[in-house]
C-alpha cells in the first residue's frame, strides 16, 4: 500500500486565492482526519469523517474552510479565500476501526503570501 | 479540549544511553493513549495505542507504560541509536474520536 497520499506537497498562493488540498486515504480505512500543524499550536484536528460522513468539524477555524469526502478514496480541504495566517502544514490521516493508530500522509506545506 | 503535557521538551543523549520521557494528562476520561514518532521532514508514525491502566507495550528497543489513575504514560528507549532521533508525540483519543496531541519531546541521539 502506498499509504496516505496528499497533494500537493507544497503550495504557495497569494492572499485571497482559493486553495484545495487533496487526500487519498489507505484503502479500507473508514475514518479520515484533517490536521493542521503550526509552531504555536502543534497538531490541531480540523475535521474528521467516518465512512465518508463528516462527524466533527468543530476544529475548522472559519467559514473560509470547508472539507468534503465524496467517496471512500478521496477527500479535499478547501480554503477560500486564503489568508497569510492559514500558512501551515496540513496533514491528512486515516484509520481503520477504533483501536489502531492513525496513518498520516506526508503533509501539504501551504504558504499564503 | 484535553491538556496533554509532555516533558522534557527536548533531550540530548549519547548513543547507547537509555532514556525515557513523560506524557501527563489531567484525567482518565479518554478512550486511548497514542504514541507517535515524528522524524524531521516526514509524517508522524504510530508506535503504540494503549487503552488499559497498567498497559505496557513494546516494539524492539522502545516500550511504553500507561497509568490512567495517576495520569501519565512513559516512553522508554533502551540503548538509544542515532536513528532514534525524532520528536515523540503523545496523544489522547476521546470518545468523540478527537485525538489531542501534546507538543512532543524532541530527542537527539549523539553518535
Amino acid at each position: 500500500d502506498a499509504g496516505v497520499i496528499q497533494s500537493p506537497r507544497h503550495e504557495v498562493t497569494e492572499m485571497g486565492q482559493e486553495v484545495t488540498l487533496r487526500c487519498k486515504p489507505i484503502s479500507g480505512h473508514n475514518s479520515l482526519f484533517w490536521y493542521r500543524q503550526t509552531m504555536m499550536r502543534g497538531l490541531e484536528l480540523l475535521i474528521y469523517f467516518n465512512n465518508n460522513v463528516p462527524i466533527d468539524d468543530s476544529g475548522m477555524p472559519e467559514d473560509r474552510f470547508s472539507a468534503k469526502m465524496p467517496n471512500a478514496s478521496f477527500s479535499t480541504l478547501k480554503i477560500q479565500p486564503s489568508e497569510p495566517r492559514d500558512s501551515a502544514v496540513y496533514f491528512c490521516a486515516s484509520r481503520y476501526g477504533t483501536d489502531s493508530g492513525y496513518t498520516f500522509g506526508s503533509g501539504t506545506r501551504l504558504t499564503v503570501v | 479540549i484535553l491538556n496533554v503535557e509532555q516533558s522534557p521538551q527536548s533531550l540530548h543523549v549519547q548513543e547507547g544511553d537509555s532514556t525515557n520521557f513523560t506524557c501527563s494528562f489531567p484525567s482518565s476520561n479518554f478512550y486511548a493513549l497514542h504514541w507517535y514518532r515524528w522524524e524531521t521532514a516526514k509524517s508522524p508514525e504510530a508506535l503504540f495505542v494503549m487503552t488499559l491502566n497498567g498497559d505496557e507495550k513494546k516494539k524492539g528497543r522502545i516500550s511504553a507504560t500507561l497509568n490512567t489513575k495517576e495520569g501519565y504514560s512513559y516512553l522508554y528507549i533502551k540503548g538509544s541509536q542515532p536513528e532514534d532521533s525524532a520528536t515523540y508525540l503523545c496523544a489522547l483519543l476521546t470518545g468523540a474520536n478527537n485525538l489531542f496531541f501534546g507538543t512532543g519531546t524532541r530527542l537527539t541521539v549523539i553518535p
